[in-house]
């Protein structure tokens, strides 16, 4: 059966320091890989889109990594902050299918 | 622009009665996708529209949903009559495109309780 998955916990990190949240998937073949971000009582909000072609990208302190061997993507934030704090989520499609599916998204708490 | 645009905001109703929830796309996006979320279940797709026609309604849960998009600035999802179990925050989402290679814009969401 299809699954994504994020962080089974919650990722606490101190402030200056890197944060790394990971999402696999399993019988996927996504075109596309993204990553939202959703603070408490909001929508989420679009960060970065990878395609399966790109080994790497980057936008100011965030870094997405998607390796389609591994069946797995990173998101790296660096020099972290307490605003980075929120609930991160990855979202792929399924060979162009139109739709996302979402992951379950991983809590980061940066502490100061 | 002001972003998608979702009404009301909170809902709290009784088991049984008829629940209308709205959305306004942002103007120009021809694709509109309905979410529901929950801790349970995460945030699962109910349907898309492409151009106002449904594409994938796979995710809607049963038929006591339905969906409508009218015209190209505006969207309902129904539910008829709602059961507890259909407690949540349902959001609405716009993108210029399909939504695997665009970025989606979320509405702030309608948080729905049902009693």
């Amino acid at each position: 059966s299809q699954k994504i998955e994020q962080n089974s916990e919650a990722l606490n990190i101190q402030e200056g320091k890197t944060a790394t949240l990971t999402c696999n998937y399993t019988n996927y073949s996504p075109a596309y890989l993204q990553w939202y971000r959703q603070d408490p009582g909001r929508g989420p909000v679009f960060l970065l889109l990878i395609r399966e072609n790109e080994k790497e990208k980057r936008k100011e302190r965030l870094k997405v990594t998607f390796d389609t061997t591994l069946k797995q993507s990173l998101f790296h934030i660096t020099a972290s902050q307490p605003a980075d704090s929120a609930t991160y989520l990855c979202a792929l499609d399924d060979t162009n299918a139109g739709k996302s599916t979402f992951g379950d998204g991983t809590t980061l708490t940066v502490k100061p | 622009d002001a972003g998608v645009i979702q009404s009301p905001r909170h809902e709290v109703t009784e088991m049984g009665q008829e629940v209308t929830l709205r959305c306004k796309p942002i103007s120009g996006h021809n694709s509109l996708f309905w979410y529901r979320q929950t801790m349970m279940r995460g945030l699962e797709l109910l349907i898309y529209f492409n151009n106002n026609v449904p594409i994938d309604d796979s995710g809607m849960p049963e038929d006591r949903f339905s969906a409508k998009m009218p015209n190209a600035s505006f969207s309902t999802l129904k539910i008829q009559p709602s059961e507890p179990r259909d407690s949540a925050v349902y959001f609405c989402a716009s993108s210029f495109g399909t939504s695997g290679n665009n970025e989606q814009f979320f509405g702030p969401g309608t948080r729905l309780t049902v009693l």
